[in-house]
Order: structure tokens, then sequence, then C-alpha cells
């Protein structure tokens, strides 16, 4: 059974940082590119940032290109996001999710964590 | 950027009624749309890949259909369990731009 658990989320002052993580089980981690999707409370879904099995492609969404990078562990199974310069906008649940295949969907998702942006 | 744009954004129905959803991209984005479904508290759950592929586990009152612009999730009999919000979503490009509908909430008239 796939797994994805995240962890890392809380609540930050705007400018400060914070690092996501996400725990994988349940398929050969390595084998996947593996993404992160925000969702704003109440609001709809935005892709935040993907990475290749290898590390060797990496995408960001525009609303944080420049702030938050994502990168993987694949001997650990684990997948992690480190935003810097967090803004209030930024709050919103972070769900990890596996890639279907070929960058075009995401099959799995975990439950998320919930990462609030106030001072 | 391509933009989705989903319709109804509402759309009340009984149980046993079909669910007619709508999903247009301002683009054109070949086949290479999904659809998700998300129920209160839950993560979201792919349906459809590839724009008619049915995902694992996923039953056969779900079809989906469509190419170019416009594209439809149809729920051919509503359970109990499928009263929840739908998502379309579209990669485009290198490096790649993923982007989502705003949703269509499918409520219990």
């Amino acid at each position: 059974e796939v797994q994805l658990v995240e962890s890392g989320g809380g609540l930050v002052q705007p400018g400060r940082s914070l690092r996501l993580s996400c725990a994988a089980s349940g398929f050969t981690f390595d084998d996947y590119a593996m993404h992160w999707v925000r969702q704003a409370p109440g609001k709809g879904l935005e892709w935040v940032s993907g990475i290749s099995w290898n590390s060797g492609s990496i995408g960001y969404a525009d609303s944080v290109k420049g702030r938050f990078t994502i990168s993987r562990d694949n001997a650990k199974n684990s997948l992690y996001l480190q935003m810097n310069s967090l803004r209030a906008e930024d709050t919103a649940l972070y769900y990890c999710a596996k890639d279907r295949s070929g960058w075009y969907n995401f099959d799995y998702w975990g439950q998320g964590t919930l990462v609030t942006v106030s001072s | 950027e391509i933009v989705l744009t989903q319709s109804p954004a509402t759309l009340s129905l009984s149980p046993g009624e079909r669910a007619t959803l709508s999903c247009r991209a301002s683009q054109s984005v070949s086949s290479y749309l999904a659809w998700y479904q998300q129920k209160p508290g839950q993560a979201p759950r792919l349906l459809i890949y590839d724009a008619s592929n049915r995902a694992t586990g996923i039953p056969a009152r779900f079809s989906g259909s469509g190419s170019g612009t416009d594209f439809t999730l149809t729920i051919s009999s509503l359970e109990p369990e499928d009263f929840a919000v739908y998502y379309c979503q579209q990669r485009s490009n290198w490096p790649p731009e993923f982007t989502f509908g705003p949703g269509t909430k499918v409520d219990i008239k």
C-alpha cells in the first residue's frame, strides 16, 4: 500500500523559513518523480514543485520560484521542500504527491501538512 | 499559462442521477487532462488520467472524454459517496506548468 506522510508544518512568521518532509513507502521511491501541491484554506489546488527520480529535472511554480527548493533522498525514501522568505499567501495545506508517469498527473497523495504564515 | 475553466461551479443532483462536469482549456492540452475527486478533510484522489483512462480502483460509473480544449467527466449514476468537489488538471510545456481548474462541487439536491 502506497503511503505518503508529510511533516514539518506549523506557524511561522513572514520572512522566516520552514522545511517540509514527506516519508514514502509502499512503492519503489526512486522509480518516480514526486511533487508538492498546496491548497489554501477553502481554495483550490496549486502545484508548487516537482522533482524527477534522480533529481535531474526540477520545476517550480512561478509563485515560489527563487524562494522554495525541492529535494529528495532516495536512500531514505524521502521528499523535502525548503521554504524561505515565507509570505502570508503561502499559508496552505501542503500535499506530497506521487507522479503517476511522465510528469503528467498525481496518483497518490499524502494527507498534507498545514503551513500558516502569520505574525 | 494554460487556464482551465470548469462548469458548472455547483451541480445539485440526487443519488442515482447522472452527473456531467465540464472542463475547458484556454488552449489545446491534447489528451493530457486528469480529473480528481476531493471530499471534505481528505486529500484529492485521481479518478481519470489522459482524458479517458480510469485510475486504479476507480468504479466504472466514472468516465472521462474529450481532447484538445473540451473535456467531460461523467458519473453515470451518483452514489452517496460521490458528492464531493471535482478538479480537472493539465500539464503543459517544459519546464512543466501544472494547472488545476477551480473545481465543480457536486452536492445533494
